[in-house]
């Protein structure tokens, strides 16, 4: 069975510049995460879905995170206006049950 | 809310020795404990995990981790090591009474497991 795929797996980015990152989850996994990992710490929840419903995301910075999951399937994370404290793996992975799926994840390095 | 303790930042070993990750958590409630690798470049990749039954849990590539509640320690051990071995090593936790769309594992800082030939 297919991985959860993620693109770009690298974005070097000017502060104040805008990003977005893509995710397709393993087929039939209706819930989907994205989390933020900074250099040297274990990854951080930003955002989880159950199919396109958000069930928490009280860790997301909204005046410059967004992310949608419409129709249930893949996912977009963007950032607007990027911080250099933005310079970070951004993770997604997917599940069914217990069990999470990473992706690959995307080398964001904001300069 | 649930929160995991990774002890050691950085574990040297030599090749064929044996190894110990420690790991604690503290909970209110009961819990679902896992192990992820992390190679250089990508993703998370599960190890072991221990829902429920026998404390002593067996994963991929010869670890096994053993469940210990009255420590509220869930140690990752691996009798002989490889060089393949060295990555990053997170140890995670989450609300075991918590349906599937609302499972929310929190994650430790890391263990990076360094294996000397």
């Amino acid at each position: 069975e297919a991985g959860v795929a993620q693109s770009p797996r690298y974005k070097i980015i000017e502060k104040r510049q805008s990003v977005a990152f893509w995710c397709n989850p393993i087929s039939g996994h209706a819930t989907l995460y994205w989390y933020q990992q900074i250099l040297g710490q274990g990854p951080k929840l930003l955002i989880q879905f159950q199919n396109n419903g958000v069930v928490d995301d009280s860790q997301l910075p909204k005046d410059r995170f967004s992310a949608e999951r419409l129709k249930g399937v893949d996912s977009t994370l963007k950032i607007q206006p990027a911080k250099l404290e933005d310079s970070a793996v951004y993770l997604c992975a997917s599940s069914f049950s217990y069990e999470q799926y990473f992706g690959p994840g995307t080398r964001l390095t904001v300069t | 809310a649930q929160s995991v303790t990774q002890l050691d930042s950085q574990v040297p070993v030599f090749e064929e020795a044996p190894v110990e990750l420690r790991c604690n958590y503290s909970s209110s409630v009961s819990v679902y404990l896992f192990w992820y690798v992390q190679y250089p470049n990508q993703g998370l990749q599960l190890l072991l995990k221990y829902l429920s039954g026998s404390t002593l849990v067996k994963g991929i590539n010869g670890f096994e981790a053993e469940f210990n509640k009255s420590q509220t320690s869930f140690h990752l051990r691996k009798p002989s090591v490889h060089i393949s071995d060295t990555a990053e090593y997170f140890c995670a936790v989450s609300d075991a009474g918590a349906s599937g769309g609302s499972y929310i594992p929190t994650f430790g800082r890391g263990t990076s497991l360094i294996v000397h030939p």
